[in-house]
Formats: structure tokens, C-alpha cells, sequence
């Protein structure tokens, strides 16, 4: 079964500082690499997505750096904000399957203390 | 407004009895996806659809089942065989190629 790794499990920051949150797969090729946000009681909302072509991709505060030789990319949120406290899942698409179905990670509670 | 809606937000059954969780999407997206999602265990694909009348089983199956009768619904039903049904189910659609997903906001089944 392909997997996607995530850590940590859990991640506590201070307002205004730096979260980062990092995933590993295995060997095999995706070509899709999302992350997103959920709050408690709700469903994942996409928050910023990378292809295997770029390795980083900004959007306000929130930026994907990967590393496709390591096979490993990461979400760093700048500034972080209580607002931004939530559960943080990376996944992944291989290239070899049909469809968009994605493979996820076991998620990272980040919590951010005001 | 397009989404998809899940229905109903919490669920309590009584053991051994089958329940059908509903999801609806007006995205007029051609893929469709049941998660769950267990504490500390991410998102486990049940089954998914990528067309009407055609649909695949994931990574859990066993004890659920699933209908693609129409392109906007595709309902899981959790049977008796299902040794733990109480978990956050999670319903989810995609338009192929793409590969973005839209979640609707889940249904909390608990089973006593």
C-alpha cells in the first residue's frame, strides 16, 4: 500500500512564529501534492496544492517546499495566528492510478497559543 | 452555492442495525469518495466512484456498501458487518482530470 508520511502528530507555536509540518512517501511517483485544513466538526478544505515540477509554491502565509530526490515536502505557515490553530493533512496522487485519489497522511494538530 | 451537503451531522444506532449516511453534490463533479476518519489515523478510503454505475472498493471496505444511481449522490450504507462503525465519515467529489477535492462536512456516526 502506498503511504505518505506525516510529523509531527502534534505541534504547539507561539503567535507569530514559524509552524512547519513535513511528509515523506515512498517509492513511488506522484505527480500531485495538496495540503489541507480541517476544523473541528468540519471537512478538509484544500489549502495549497504543488506539482513535482516547482519545488515551492507561496501563498500568503502559507508555503510548500519540496524536495523531490529526498521525496519529501512540507508546509511551513509564517506568522503564525491562533486562527490558524487546526489539523493539517498532506496527501498525495500517484501517477498511476486513474482518477484523483489521493493518499493521505495521519494529519498534524497544530495548535497556536496567543 | 455549489457543495456537498452530508446528511444527517450526527447519527446514533443502536448495534447490529445497518445505516445509509447521504451525500449530495450540486458540483456536477464526475467523482465521488467515502472517508474515514478515525483519531490519530487520518483519512482511509472506503470506496469511490468515478462514474455513474461504476464504483470501486478502498482501503477499509468490508462492512460498507455503496450506490452511484445518479452522478450527484452516492450513498454509504454501514452494515452490521462492520465491527466499528462509530467514526467521522467523511464525504468527498472531484471533476476528472482534476485533482483537487471538495469534502462536504461529515456525518458523526456513533453506535451503541
Amino acid at each position: 500500500q502506498q503511504q505518505v508520511k506525516q510529523s509531527p502528530q502534534s505541534l504547539i507555536v507561539q503567535k507569530g512564529g514559524i509552524s512547519i509540518i513535513n511528509c515523506a512517501y515512498e517509492n513511488t511517483a506522484f505527480d500531485y501534492f495538496p495540503w489541507y485544513q480541517q476544523f473541528p466538526g468540519k471537512g478538509p478544505a484544500l489549502l495549497i496544492a504543488i506539482r513535482p515540477d516547482v519545488s515551492e509554491k507561496k501563498e500568503g502565509r502559507f508555503t510548500i517546499s519540496f524536495n523531490k530526490s529526498a521525496k519529501q515536502f512540507s508546509l511551513h505557515i509564517m506568522d503564525s495566528q491562533p486562527g490558524d490553530s487546526a489539523t493539517y493533512f498532506c496527501a498525495a496522487r500517484p501517477q498511476e492510478t486513474s482518477g484523483s485519489r489521493l493518499t493521505f497522511g495521519e494529519g498534524t494538530q497544530l495548535t497556536v497559543n496567543p | 452555492d455549489g457543495g456537498i451537503t452530508q446528511s444527517p451531522k450526527y447519527l446514533f444506532r443502536k448495534e447490529g442495525q445497518n445505516v445509509t449516511l447521504s451525500c449530495e453534490q450540486n458540483l456536477n463533479h464526475d467523482a465521488m469518495y467515502w472517508y474515514r476518519q478515525d483519531p490519530g489515523q487520518g483519512l482511509r478510503l472506503i470506496y469511490y466512484s468515478q462514474i455513474v454505475n461504476d464504483f470501486q472498493k478502498g482501503d477499509i471496505a468490508e462492512g460498507y456498501s455503496v450506490s452511484r444511481e445518479k452522478k450527484e449522490s452516492f450513498p454509504l450504507t454501514v452494515t452490521s458487518a462492520q465491527k466499528n462503525p462509530t467514526a467521522f465519515y467523511l464525504c468527498a467529489s472531484s471533476r476528472y482530470p482534476d485533482y483537487g477535492y471538495t469534502f462536504g462536512s461529515g456525518t458523526r456516526l456513533t453506535v451503541v
